[in-house]
C-alpha cells in the first residue's frame, strides 16, 4: 500500500509570492491534515479536511488555505509569502477524523524556503 | 489552552543504556496519546499509541510507554538503546473531550545515542 505522498519535496520562493503544496493520502483514507514544522515553534496544526470539508483549523492567518478533492487528495496554499513561512509542511492522512481514529500517517513533507 | 510538554529538549545516552523520554499534558479530559519518531529529512512515524485499556503500551523497535492519568503523563522508555534510535521523538495528544479534537504535539526530544 503506497504511503502519503507530498509534492514537491523542496521548493524556494521569494517574499510576496504564493505557493501550492499537494498531498495524496493513503488509499481509502478520507481525512487529510496539514502541519507546519519549524525549529522554533515545533509542529503546529494548520487544518484538517474530511470528505472535502474543513473540519478543524489551527491559529494561522487567512493567507494559509486548503482544500480537499473528491478523491481525498488535498492541496494547501500560502499567499503573500513571508520569511517566517519557511518551514517543513507535513501532510498526514487517517481513515476518519482525528478525534475518532487517532492515528495519523505522515508524508515526508515539503520543505519551503522563502527568500 | 490544552498543551503537551516534553521536559527534555535533548537527551544524550550511551548505547545499550536505558532511556526515558518524558511527556506531560495539560488536562485530565479524555485523551488519546501517541509517540512519534522523526529521522532526519523524513516525516513522522508512529511508535505507539494509547487509546484505552492497559496503561502499559508496547510499540515498535522495543519502545514502551505508560499512561498515568493522575500525573497526566505518558513517558516513553526503552531498556537498551541502539545507535539507530538516534532521532527526534514527539509526544502527541488528542483531547477528544474538548472542542477541537486535533492532534497536539510537544516540542520534541532529540535522542542522541553515543557508542
Amino acid at each position: 500500500k503506497a504511503g502519503v505522498t507530498q509534492t514537491p519535496r523542496y521548493l524556494i520562493k521569494t517574499r510576496g509570492q504564493q505557493v501550492t503544496l499537494s498531498c495524496s493520502p493513503i488509499s481509502g483514507h478520507r481525512s487529510v491534515s496539514w502541519y507546519q514544522q519549524t525549529p522554533g515553534q515545533g509542529l503546529q496544526f494548520l487544518f484538517e479536511y474530511f470528505s472535502e470539508t474543513q473540519r478543524n483549523k489551527g491559529n494561522f492567518p487567512g493567507r494559509f488555505s486548503g482544500r480537499q478533492f473528491s478523491n481525498s487528495r488535498s492541496e494547501m496554499n500560502v499567499s503573500t509569502l513571508e520569511l517566517g513561512d519557511s518551514a517543513l509542511y507535513l501532510c498526514a492522512s487517517s481513515l476518519g477524523q482525528h478525534r475518532n481514529t487517532g492515528e495519523l500517517f505522515f508524508g515526508e513533507g515539503s520543505r519551503l524556503t522563502v527568500l | 489552552a490544552q498543551s503537551v510538554t516534553q521536559l527534555d529538549s535533548q537527551v544524550p545516552v550511551f548505547e545499550e543504556a536505558p532511556v526515558e523520554l518524558r511527556c506531560n499534558y495539560s488536562s485530565s479530559v479524555s485523551v488519546y496519546l501517541f509517540w512519534y519518531v522523526q529521522y532526519p529529512n523524513q516525516g513522522l512515524q508512529l511508535l505507539l499509541k494509547y487509546l484505552s485499556g492497559s496503561t502499559l503500551v508496547k510499540g515498535i523497535n522495543g519502545f514502551e510507554a505508560e499512561f498515568n492519568k493522575s500525573q497526566t503523563s505518558f513517558h516513553l522508555r526503552k531498556p537498551s538503546v541502539h545507535i539507530s534510535d538516534t532521532a527526534e521523538y514527539f509526544c502527541a495528544v488528542i483531547f477528544y473531550g474538548g472542542s477541537q479534537g486535533n492532534l497536539i504535539f510537544g516540542k520534541g526530544t532529540k535522542l542522541s545515542v553515543k557508542p
